[in-house]
């Protein structure tokens, strides 16, 4: 079974530096996708960013951009130029490449807090 | 469109008590998800609809059943609810398929069983 961990409950930034959440996983597959989504107090999930297994190039988008270790199991997302509304709980999740479930399997989330 | 929608969004129950949490899509999406969030865990699955007329169930089903009405609809019931329940359960939608398609998320329904 793949399970997701998330090693930093809690992070603080000042406003527009940049952090590092952390994130690795384990799984015996070779093909998946691996996932950010922000939960801010609306409790809305957001999707973040997204990276394809098989792709060696690390995903950007815009300030957010993740840092892939397929051989390590290690998927950390980094926000720069942080802002006030990056505040929220950001959650690593998982998911089997192809097949007919197309579930999540997320982590227990880290909690950033952007500072002023 | 409206993308995900559940009801109710607040729900309170006494221990003993049943109840249905609805969710619709509008995406025209062949799989459905339900998710329950504790506090200091992320989200789980509790059961999923690959299509219309199938279920499955996902890491946490006990205490829960389900029922794909139509492609639009997948509502979760509990049956007799317990304490242990209370929590914030999220309704999910993707187009099924070997190629990678985004979940969309409902707004969540946070319920508290007394």
């Amino acid at each position: 079974a793949q399970t997701v961990t998330q090693s930093q409950p809690e992070m603080s930034v000042q406003e527009a530096e940049t952090v590092t959440l952390s994130c690795t996983y384990d799984t015996s597959e070779n093909n998946y996708y691996l996932f950010w989504y922000k939960q801010p107090p609306s409790r809305q999930m957001i999707l973040v960013i997204r990276q394809e297994a098989y792709k060696q190039q690390n995903a950007t988008e815009n300030r957010f951009s993740v840092n892939f270790q397929k051989a390590a199991k290690s998927f950390s997302l980094k926000i720069s130029d942080s802002q006030l509304g990056d505040t929220a709980m950001y959650f690593c999740a998982f998911m089997n490449y192809g097949g007919s479930q197309g579930n999540l399997i997320f982590g227990k989330g880290t909690k950033l807090s952007v500072k002023p | 469109n409206a993308g995900v929608t559940q009801t109710p969004k607040f729900q309170v129950l006494k221990t003993g008590q049943s109840m249905t949490l609805q969710c619709a899509q509008d995406m025209n999406h062949n799989s459905m998800y339900w998710y329950r969030q504790d506090p200091g865990m992320g989200l789980r699955l509790i059961y999923y609809s690959a299509s219309e007329g199938t279920t499955d169930k996902g890491e946490v089903p006990n205490g829960y059943n389900v029922s794909r009405l139509n492609k639009r609809e997948f509502s979760l019931r509990l049956e007799s609810a317990a304490p242990s329940q209370t929590s914030v359960y999220f309704c999910a939608s993707r187009e099924s398929g070997s190629s990678y398609n985004e979940q969309f998320f409902g707004p969540g329904t946070r319920l508290t069983v007394l």
